[in-house]
């Protein structure tokens, strides 16, 4: 299995909601990303985790909340989000030595705040 | 700190023309460098990656080399096709702070024509 599975693909959602996006990979990665890309942008950093800690917090609002329940699971919890926060979110996943093999990127979930 | 920079787009080519899109990096150390695609509505995959000076990536036609006096890497195809339209990132991996992280360029969109 060589891929890193997104879900859901499409969500729109209230301001008031609480929603989790989902991120899984089989690959025995152990480190795992979360990016944000507004249209005709490069991906921006969110959250690293590695090793199941997380690592890399680019001063993301706190209506982010990223969590790691293991080395294969990846999720971001999502509550109070603004208009501005619709964007694609991709997750990502390297081996501890990322810089080498680079990353595996998933097919990403397109969020809408309404 | 570290940064890509990459030709502004989009590229418009006919089919079985040569493609250029240029890429140049700023970095203190030594990154490994990396192209990356995303076809419309996906998320990014791989296309290629260099890890040291002179080295060459090659994946599908397309090819970079890690020019570390021109501090470079430019991404070519001999004869593009239709199928190759997409958004091209220039990346490089960013160890300033310990952790592993990807810089990427701001993207160059491909039209191909028949």
């Amino acid at each position: 299995d060589t891929e890193v599975t997104q879900t859901p693909k499409h969500l729109v959602m209230g301001m008031t909601n609480k929603k989790s996006l989902k991120c899984e990979q089989h690959m025995g990665h152990r480190a795992m990303y979360w990016y944000k890309q507004k249209a005709k942008k490069p991906p921006e950093l969110m959250f690293v985790y590695s090793y199941e800690k997380l690592s890399i917090n680019e001063s993301v609002p706190s209506r982010f909340s990223p969590e790691c329940p293991n080395s294969s699971l990846l999720n971001l919890h999502l509550h109070a989000l603004q208009p501005e926060d619709s964007a694609l979110y991709l997750c990502a996943s390297s081996q501890e030595g990322g810089l080498i093999g680079g990353y595996t990127f998933g097919s990403g979930t397109r969020l809408t705040v309404v | 700190g570290n940064s890509v920079t990459q030709m502004e787009g989009p590229v418009t080519l006919s089919e079985e023309a040569f493609l250029t899109i240029n890429c140049t990096y700023t970095a203190t150390g030594y990154p490994s460098l990396f192209w990356y695609v995303q076809y419309p509505g996906e998320g990014l995959q791989l296309l290629l990656k260099a890890t040291k000076a002179d080295d060459k990536g090659s994946n599908k036609g397309f090819e970079a080399t890690y020019r570390k006096e021109t501090t470079s890497f430019h991404l070519e195809k001999g004869s593009v096709q239709v199928s190759d339209s997409a958004v091209y990132f220039c990346a490089l991996s960013d160890t300033d702070t310990g952790f592993q992280k990807l810089v990427f360029g701001t993207g160059t969109r491909l039209l191909v024509s028949p």
